[in-house]
């Protein structure tokens, strides 16, 4: 089945640690997009890359990063400098001009 | 600045009409969609308005008024499993590129029998 798969499910970090999100894609799409979303709220864009070895930052991207060294993978890295990391991270990918797909998310919590 | 309005909580009948409205102030604009989360999953798209007007699909409907920075989404024949937020996004309403989505905050839905 084509789709997007976010791993894991739940993840919790220790204070000064670096945790990675994976988010891979089999719908060969060009473009990938990782957002946030806080309770009751509606999603943040924190990067996007629109083709492979390319990416931009979206609008709170200070505290991530990512990588696109593959057309299907684009994973996130929450750095220890992300102070306020709780939250659910979504995984999108979609071409120009089409609806973006969204895999099922990780809930990253502190210990 | 970057805004999009839609009421954050709406509640209404098994069986009924609802419409959710979405009023947005953006940078760019190249259409609106619409995106329904039940609790804990991810978005779904539901429908897309780049030109002014009405798109059906099934028992939901969208519409456009660009000239008025206003859409909104009609869900009928309610049923208990559309209890869910539902999000309008503005494409090419992002200062970080024009392809991308501007998010709403989210309305959240809930079916009453």
């Amino acid at each position: 089945d084509g789709g997007i798969t976010q791993s894991p499910k739940y993840l919790f970090r220790k204070e000064g640690q670096n945790v990675t999100l994976s988010c891979e894609q089999n719908l060969n799409h060009d473009a990938m997009y990782w957002y946030r979303q806080d309770p009751g709220q509606g999603l943040r864009l924190i990067y996007y890359s629109q083709i492979v070895n390319d990416f931009q930052k979206g609008d709170i991207a200070e505290g991530y990063s990512v990588s696109r060294e593959k057309k299907e993978s684009f994973p996130l890295t929450v750095t220890s400098a992300q102070k306020n990391p709780t939250a659910f991270y979504l995984c999108a990918s979609g071409d120009t001009g089409q609806p973006q797909h969204f895999g099922d998310g990780t809930r990253l919590s502190i210990l | 600045g970057q805004s999009l309005e839609q009421p954050s909580e709406v509640t209404a009948v098994e069986g009924a009409i609802v419409q959710i409205n979405c009023t947005y102030q953006t940078s760019g604009f190249y259409g609106l969609s619409w995106y329904q989360q039940h609790d804990g999953g991810a978005p779904t798209f539901l429908s897309y308005n780049a030109l002014d007007g009405l798109e059906e699909t099934g028992r939901f409907s969208s519409f456009l008024s660009r000239s008025d920075s206003y859409g909104y989404l009609l869900l009928q024949e309610l049923q208990m499993k559309d209890s869910a937020s539902y999000f309008c996004a503005v494409r090419g309403g992002h200062q970080t590129g024009a392809n991308n989505l501007f998010f709403g905050t989210g309305t959240r839905l809930t079916v009453i029998p």
